[in-house]
């Protein structure tokens, strides 16, 4: 089973509008941290937001907020006014406890126009 | 700022040359990566090291060897390269907290022909 899912492959957004990017997530670990990550076209991985399974808060970060909702097991991602320069890959990933590598879904390409 | 650094942008190998795929971090962080990203497969763990001289396999390790000597260098080694070699390695590097993100170096696009 996959441990992170990533539903949507692609999403449009037009310029100044909010976007939700789905994630669930598969652990049996009571401790783990979920991330998320933007690679533009240029291809370098660019580190968004954290969120760790016993924060109480859901994270931000600027314009990023992730909705976290432990019982369902989702992590979106949440965009807020969108810009030309969003436009790019967004990967979700699960680090678990005791574990040192990141698991990753297989993206959503996010295309905003003007 | 963190930097992880991959040797190479863009690399052409013909099929069965050994292939050192190279990368240096200065965050003196213990973890390191090896990804391999394909379209519509997002990242998948080839290899990692939590230490000098330790390494485990990740999801897709047949074809791969790695080599780490020094804390800051992790070299990926593709010992015949095939045609299903051609993609795109991302090394990644990151403390070993668990709360810790990972970072990336600007990849490296290899094409075996």
């Amino acid at each position: 089973a996959q441990k992170i899912t990533q539903t949507q492959p692609g999403m449009f957004v037009q310029e100044k509008e909010a976007v939700t990017l789905d994630c669930t997530y598969d652990t049996s670990d009571p401790s783990y941290g979920l991330f998320w990550y933007k690679q533009p076209s240029s291809g370098e991985m660019i580190f968004l937001i954290y969120q760790g399974s016993y924060d109480q808060q859901n994270a931000t970060e600027g314009r990023y907020s992730l909705n976290f909702q432990k019982a369902r097991k989702s992590a979106n991602l949440v965009i807020s006014a969108s810009q030309l320069g969003d436009s790019a890959m967004y990967f979700c990933a699960m680090r678990e406890g005791g574990y040192s590598t990141l698991t990753f879904g297989k993206g959503t390409m996010l295309l905003v126009s003007p | 700022d963190v930097k992880v650094t991959q040797s190479s942008r863009y690399l052409v190998k013909r099929t069965g040359e050994k292939v050192f795929l190279e990368c240096v971090q200065d965050m003196d962080h213990e973890n390191m990566f090896w990804y391999r990203q394909d379209p519509g497969l997002g990242l998948r763990l080839i290899y990692f090291s939590y230490d000098v001289k330790m390494k485990e396999k990740g999801d897709i390790p047949e074809g791969y060897s790695v080599s780490r000597e020094k804390k800051e260098r992790f070299s990926l080694i593709l010992e015949s390269a095939s045609t299903n070699q051609t993609s795109m390695y991302l090394c990644a590097s990151s403390f070993r907290a668990e709360y810790t993100e990972a970072f990336f170096g600007q990849g490296t696009r290899l094409t075996v022909v």
